[in-house]
């Protein structure tokens, strides 16, 4: 079935730039989204992309998409404190029906001061 | 405030009990699923539904069951808990599959089976 992959950590230096990295399986995808869980909350869509786009810029997030590869990336640039959170990525893909979003299992990125 | 609201927060049941989860949506949204939460494992779709009536099984269905009366309200039932349905479960609802508009999420609801 349909599968996306996310690695489980990330730690990077406040003020760098983090990526976060997803690949997914199935060629048919239409969205691709990623999504911010911070401690103890629901997840909050962060930003999300059409399968025709590259890229697509939202002030310090910035999401690339290589469809070849089927590798979705969120760099988030001078990452602060705040920044800390589960990132999950997300596809929709056309034959699935009536079944919702199909998520990674989330990447943990720790921000160090 | 508009939104998704689940109740409760937090539960601790017995093995054998049963309990209702609920989940209210205010945004008139067609699409509401339910998803459970484990360390590791990401998000797993238990059920989901597009509408008033009309609801289906996801990845994890088994000792959960959903129903749809009303577009608003989308309540999650575990009929006999048991301590592997020890996790946090998540409502969210969209105006459409693809969440083109996104997922609105519950703030979840911490349970625990003894």
């Amino acid at each position: 079935g349909e599968d996306v992959e996310q690695s489980l950590f990330l730690s990077v230096r406040e003020g760098d730039s983090s990526v976060i990295n997803c690949t997914y399986t199935d060629s048919s995808s239409t969205y691709l989204y990623w999504y911010k869980q911070e401690p103890g909350a629901g997840l909050q869509l962060l930003t999300y992309i059409f399968s025709n786009m590259d890229m697509k810029q939202d002030q310090r997030l910035t999401v690339l998409l290589n469809k070849k590869d089927k590798h979705l990336s969120l760099r988030i640039a001078d990452t602060q404190t705040g920044d800390s959170a589960i990132y999950f990525c997300a596809e929709s893909y056309l034959n699935s029906g009536n079944t919702p979003l199909v998520f990674g299992k989330g990447t943990r990125l720790s921000v160090i001061a | 405030n508009a939104g998704v609201t689940q109740t409760p927060k937090f539960q601790v049941l017995k093995t054998g009990q049963s309990m209702t989860l609920q989940c209210a949506q205010d945004m008139n949204h067609e699409y509401m699923s339910w998803y459970r939460q484990d360390p590791g494992m990401g998000l797993r779709l238990i059920h989901y539904s597009v509408g008033a009536g009309i609801t289906d099984q996801g990845e994890v269905p088994n000792g959960y069951n959903v129903s749809r009366s009303t577009t608003e309200d989308f309540p999650l039932r575990l009929l006999s808990a048991a301590p592997s349905q020890t996790s946090v479960y998540f409502c969210a609802s969209s105006y459409s599959r693809t969440g083109d508009y996104g997922y609105t999420f519950g703030s979840g609801t911490r349970l625990t089976v003894v």
